[in-house]
């Protein structure tokens, strides 16, 4: 499986602001998907990040408040921007490995706003 | 749209013991895949065991199996002589054969297992 890392592991930002996650892969992929965990709950999908093309959103995520890029095929970043306490979240990118079909995970970004 | 449920918020095993954690799903294709994610206190999600929908076979990895019944959309996970390092928030997980932006997952709420000294 691919080696996934994902800066900041953690981070506490006050409402108003922006964050930038970084998202880095040891080895090329096509799709990269970045999903959010709210407290407590399962993993919602925000956007899918192909290389080369902008970023597609799922309902109720917007290119204005979740910008994603992708430069490459090895690394992504997502900002949450003008932040509120409900991001509190943990968020979490994936990519699809050699084994094609199976997605896998970094090790997430828990971000807590104030 | 696909969905997939959990019904089950909580389950406790003894160690050593063997414990079945529930899934269904709905989806109206007929070719797609399953998982079961395990995601332990360190929030990292890991991938326990991958099922493809046009395959029979029950997967199997080590300790872990699958219970896959087509006609019921039913994909539970069979945990066997459970150990500590268990204990976790599992995941079941639905992925549609198709590509691009459609080959994302679908995920249950979530069951968190604990296991017992």
């Amino acid at each position: 499986s691919a080696v996934i890392s994902q800066k900041p592991s953690r981070d506490i930002c006050q409402r108003g602001t922006s964050l930038t996650i970084q998202c880095q892969v040891d080895s090329q992929v096509t799709m990269m998907f970045w999903y959010r965990q709210q407290p407590g709950q399962s993993l919602t999908l925000i956007a899918t990040a192909n290389q080369g093309s902008e970023a597609t959103y799922e309902s109720g995520f917007v290119i204005d408040k979740f910008p994603i890029s992708r430069p490459n095929l090895t690394f992504s970043t997502l900002t949450v921007s003008n932040m509120s306490p409900e991001d509190s979240s943990i968020y979490l990118c994936s990519v699809e490995g050699l084994v094609s079909d199976t997605q896998y995970f970094g090790p997430g970004t828990r971000l807590t706003v104030l | 749209a696909q969905t997939v449920t959990q019904s089950q918020p909580e389950m406790s095993v003894q160690e050593a013991e063997t414990v079945t954690l529930s899934c269904t799903y709905d989806t109206s294709e007929s070719d797609y895949y399953l998982f079961w994610y395990k995601q332990p206190p360190s929030r990292q999600m890991i991938l326990v065991i991958r099922q493809e929908a046009y395959k029979q076979q029950n997967a199997t990895e080590n300790r872990f199996s699958v219970n896959f019944q087509k006609a019921a959309k039913s994909f539970s996970l069979k945990i066997s002589d459970s150990q500590l390092g268990d204990a976790a928030m599992y995941f079941c997980a639905y992925r549609s054969p198709h590509t691009g932006a459609n080959s994302k997952l679908t995920f249950g709420k979530g069951i968190t297992l604990s296991v017992r000294p």
